[in-house]
Formats: C-alpha cells, sequence, structure tokens
C-alpha cells in the first residue's frame, strides 16, 4: 500500500524560502525506476506540475519555475523535500506529492498516488 | 495559462454522457502515449481515473472511458452520476524539457 503525505508550513511571507517534506511510504527511492514528484493547486485554478527526482537524484522541473526550486532525498527516512525560494502571493496554493508511475526513458505515465495535500498561504 | 486546453465547464443530466476534450500539441498529447486524466472533488487529492489515453485503473467504473485523436484526447463519461460532479484535469508527458504538463480543468456539473 502506497501513501505520501506532506508537511510544512502553512503560512510563509513573501521573499522567504518554503520547504515541504513528503513522507512517503510501501515503495522505496533506492529502486530503479522510481521517482516523487510534485504537483501544486492555486486556489480556483489549475493543477500544475513543479518537480520530480527519481531514484539516482535525477531532477527534473517545471522550467517556468526552475531557478527558484530544489528537490533533496532522505531515502532512510523515505522523505523528499520540496524548496521554493523568493515565495510570492501567488504561490499560495495546495502543495501534492505524488508517485509516478515511470516509463522507459523516464517518460512520466501518470502519477498514481497522491498526498492529502498541504495548504501554503503567502501573506506578510 | 496552462499547456493543454481544455474546456472550463461541461454539463450532463443523470445517465447521459458528457465528452471532455484536451487539446495540446505533437509536443505532449499527440506525440506520447501517456496521457492521463484526474477527477479531483474539493478538498481531496486528484484520484487518477485513466491511463495511457485508455486504460482504467483497478476500481474505476468502465463509465469512465478516454481516446486520442491527433493532438487532442477525450475523456467520456456514461451514464452520469451525481458522484461524478467534480473537476476533471488532463495531463501528458511532454518531453524533456517541459517533462509533465497538465490542462486547464473541466467542471463537470451533473444536473
Amino acid at each position: 500500500q502506497i501513501t505520501l503525505k506532506e508537511s510544512g508550513p502553512t503560512l510563509v511571507k513573501p521573499t522567504q524560502t518554503l520547504t515541504l517534506t513528503c513522507t512517503f511510504s510501501g515503495f522505496s527511492l533506492t529502486a530503479r525506476g522510481v521517482g516523487v514528484g510534485w504537483i501544486r493547486q492555486p486556489p480556483g485554478r489549475a493543477l500544475e506540475w513543479l518537480a520530480l527526482i527519481f531514484w539516482d537524484d535525477d531532477e527534473r522541473y517545471n522550467p517556468s519555475l526552475r531557478s527558484r526550486l530544489t528537490l533533496t532525498k532522505d531515502t532512510s527516512k523515505n522523505q523528499v523535500v520540496l524548496t521554493m525560494t523568493n515565495m510570492d502571493p501567488v504561490d499560495t496554493a495546495t502543495y501534492y506529492c505524488a508517485h509516478p508511475n515511470v516509463a522507459p526513458r523516464r517518460q512520466v505515465s501518470y502519477f498514481d498516488f497522491w498526498g492529502p495535500g498541504t495548504q501554503v498561504t503567502v501573506s506578510s | 495559462q496552462s499547456a493543454l486546453t481544455q474546456p472550463p465547464s461541461a454539463s450532463g443530466s443523470p445517465g447521459q454522457s458528457v465528452t471532455i476534450s484536451c487539446t495540446g500539441s505533437s509536443s505532449d498529447v499527440g506525440g506520447y502515449k501517456y496521457v492521463s486524466w484526474y477527477q479531483h472533488h474539493p478538498g481531496k487529492a486528484p484520484k487518477l481515473i485513466i491511463y495511457e489515453v485508455i486504460k482504467r485503473p483497478s476500481g474505476v467504473p468502465d463509465r469512465f472511458s478516454g481516446s486520442k485523436s491527433g493532438n487532442t484526447a477525450s475523456l467520456t463519461v456514461s451514464g452520469l452520476r451525481a458522484e461524478d460532479e467534480a473537476d476533471y484535469y488532463c495531463s501528458s508527458y511532454a518531453g524533456s524539457n517541459n517533462f509533465v504538463v497538465f490542462g486547464g480543468g473541466t467542471k463537470l456539473t451533473v444536473l
């Protein structure tokens, strides 16, 4: 049974750095072909893919946010950490981590398991 | 602005069928078989309902079906039920640069 859960601050100030943790179970991020992704949804708006890290530390980022995002993993804790710098009120959103099904050549086929999401508000 | 274009809304009466389109380009929807659809009820995590264009995960009713023609994918919900009222998002693999893209979402209303 695969489960994921996001954790982190609910409120950050503009210009601050957001750090979110995804704690997962039911799979190992040391196994070939495995990854963890992050997706967000601003209020009233669409889902937006942010980033994904593979088992071998290969990282992929949304080109429009690449300069602000960093992913790290701690396989001993079954955790993936997303860092987003220079937060702005437009970054207010529910942030999800999700388990991707990874096809050959690292093509992401779909996200089959999602965390419940964590709401982040950016406000002074 | 989302990379994939969906109609903002769709509706149908119970028992009817509704089809939601998802238009992209040859760099995403048209170029790969990795198109997926998610059902999203407010306050809950998105749920995968279609993957690889036409496949249904275990437990998803066969009232949900997917298809693709060129750069446009479609989700059809047959035999509409009240619990189908939700937001629906398409997604596609988009190559090594853009990687994963989502549609703008379609709010399905069961009248």
